[in-house]
């Protein structure tokens, strides 16, 4: 069935760096693939999204890039801040309603 | 209260009892959803409602009954659940979409563990 696969599981960065998250998906029909943050504790929170008609989108530090060919995209996060440390889950939308989600990339900004 | 919340936020059952979980938006939403989301795991969607009807049932086991009576509110009624059900339970709303692009807003969550 349709699966979203995110990579790697588990990043440290120093602080200050970037960082980058994949995501590849199997469902070519989707057309739209957010990125949600969840801190430790908390809820999960949309932090940026693209439809598929765009190849990139940036939003202060934060970037995602889709390659509709190759069916991946990824989230670009640039001069890692401590408040940065969370769980990010990318997903791309299946039927109207459903999105299938990534598994998750523990982020981890090392001081 | 804002945004989307939760009751209980933490609860431990036995195999045999029966219980339910609750769901609240205060954003205008009408649409609402049930995740489950399990350690190193995706989010796994169980349920989805839209204006009140149910729109997706992802062969979740008949032990999850879930119930919209209204668009703010949702329940998931719990019975005879099994140690392997453990685990914490996202409720989310959105707008009804027409085109799908629409911000999921989450609630904190139920942490649920079966003894």
């Amino acid at each position: 069935g349709e699966n979203v696969e995110q990579h790697p599981s588990t990043l440290s960065v120093q602080e200050g760096d970037s960082a980058v998250i994949k995501c590849t998906y199997s469902d070519s029909a989707s057309n739209y693939f957010p990125w949600y943050k969840q801190e430790l504790g908390k809820r999960p929170q949309l932090i940026i999204d693209i439809r598929s008609n765009v190849g990139e989108k940036k939003d202060q530090r934060i970037a995602v890039t889709l390659n509709k060919t190759a069916k991946h995209f990824s989230l670009h996060i640039t001069e890692t801040q401590p408040e940065d440390s969370a769980v990010y889950f990318c997903a791309a939308l299946k039927f109207t309603y459903q999105l299938i989600w990534g598994a998750g990339t523990k982020l981890i900004i090392k001081p | 209260e804002t945004g989307v919340t939760q009751t209980p936020r933490h609860l431990v059952m036995g195999m045999t009892n029966k219980k339910s979980l609750k769901c609240e938006q205060h954003l205008g939403h009408n649409a609402m959803y049930w995740y489950k989301q399990s350690a190193k795991k995706p989010l796994e969607l169980m349920f989805v409602y839209s204006l009140e009807e149910r729109v997706e049932n992802n062969s979740v086991p008949s032990r999850f009954s879930p119930e919209c009576p209204n668009s703010s509110h949702l329940f998931l009624h719990l019975h005879t659940l099994q140690p392997e059900d453990s685990a914490l339970y996202l409720c989310a709303s959105s707008q009804a979409p027409r085109f799908s692009y629409n911000e999921q807003f989450f609630g904190p969550g139920t942490r649920l563990t079966v003894l």
